[in-house]
């Protein structure tokens, strides 16, 4: 199985900080990543794929690159709304492997 | 707008089968271009693959290797939903359990969740 490894585990920031969450496979998984937010008691939500392509909907503040092992997630602003856990996953190799989150509080 | 209504028991008893079902509206289970997922979440928060169908040519199955043997998942055309079992839970199955789509057109993304779904073993 891909694993995927995620720093921090957890942050806490200021309303209007640029917030970076790094997310890194144990090989090679090409584009092959996708980001989610979950809020507590809900579903992830999806708002990156293929790395750097944003889902219809979501605010442009968040944004993702990388590719290969190494990859980076940024909210640009963050908002009070951004509170929640992100996820990095792949889908390069089955089984589908995800991150294990990054907690993301308000200062 | 896709939506995905999950159902059923939140309570089972060790050594017996975990069923739930996952209700499509807004696509079909047999869409060419999407698969249907079950995944879950521990109650440290970890996020796990138990696996996926999808319509071809024929049915397509896949399972995570962590519950293969136990993991079946079981489309129906009819009732347009497909459905998880799995057999001999223990403890350590105790999850909130989630079914989503996997648009698979150029890429592959969970792009709908349903609401997810807790369930318990215990005796």
């Amino acid at each position: 199985d891909i694993q995927m490894t995620q720093s921090p585990s957890s942050l806490s920031a200021s309303v209007g900080d640029r917030v970076t969450i790094t997310c890194q496979a144990s090989q090679d998984i090409r584009n092959y990543l996708n980001w989610y937010q979950q809020k507590p008691g809900k579903a992830p939500k999806l708002l990156i794929y293929d790395a750097s392509n944003m889902e219809t909907g979501v605010p442009s503040r968040f944004s993702g690159s990388g590719s290969g092992t190494d990859f980076t997630f940024t909210i640009s602003n963050l908002q009070a709304e951004d509170i929640a856990t992100y996820y990095c996953q792949q889908y390069d190799n089955l089984p589908f492997t995800f991150g294990p989150g990054t907690k993301v509080e308000i200062k | 707008q896709v939506q995905l209504q999950q159902s059923g028991p939140g309570l089972v008893k060790p050594s017996q089968t975990l069923s739930l079902t996952c209700a499509i509206s807004g696509d079909s289970v047999s869409n060419n271009s999407a698969a249907w997922n079950w995944i879950r979440q521990s109650p440290s928060g970890g996020l796990e693959w138990l696996g996926r169908t999808y319509h071809r040519d024929k049915w397509y199955y896949a399972y995570a290797l962590s519950v293969k043997g136990r993991i079946t998942i079981k489309s129906d055309t009819s009732k347009n939903q497909f459905s998880l079992e799995l057999d001999s839970v223990t403890a350590e199955d105790t999850a909130v359990y989630y079914c989503a789509r996997d648009h698979l057109e150029y890429s592959s993304y969970f792009d709908y969740w349903g609401r997810g779904s807790l369930v318990t073993v215990s005796s």
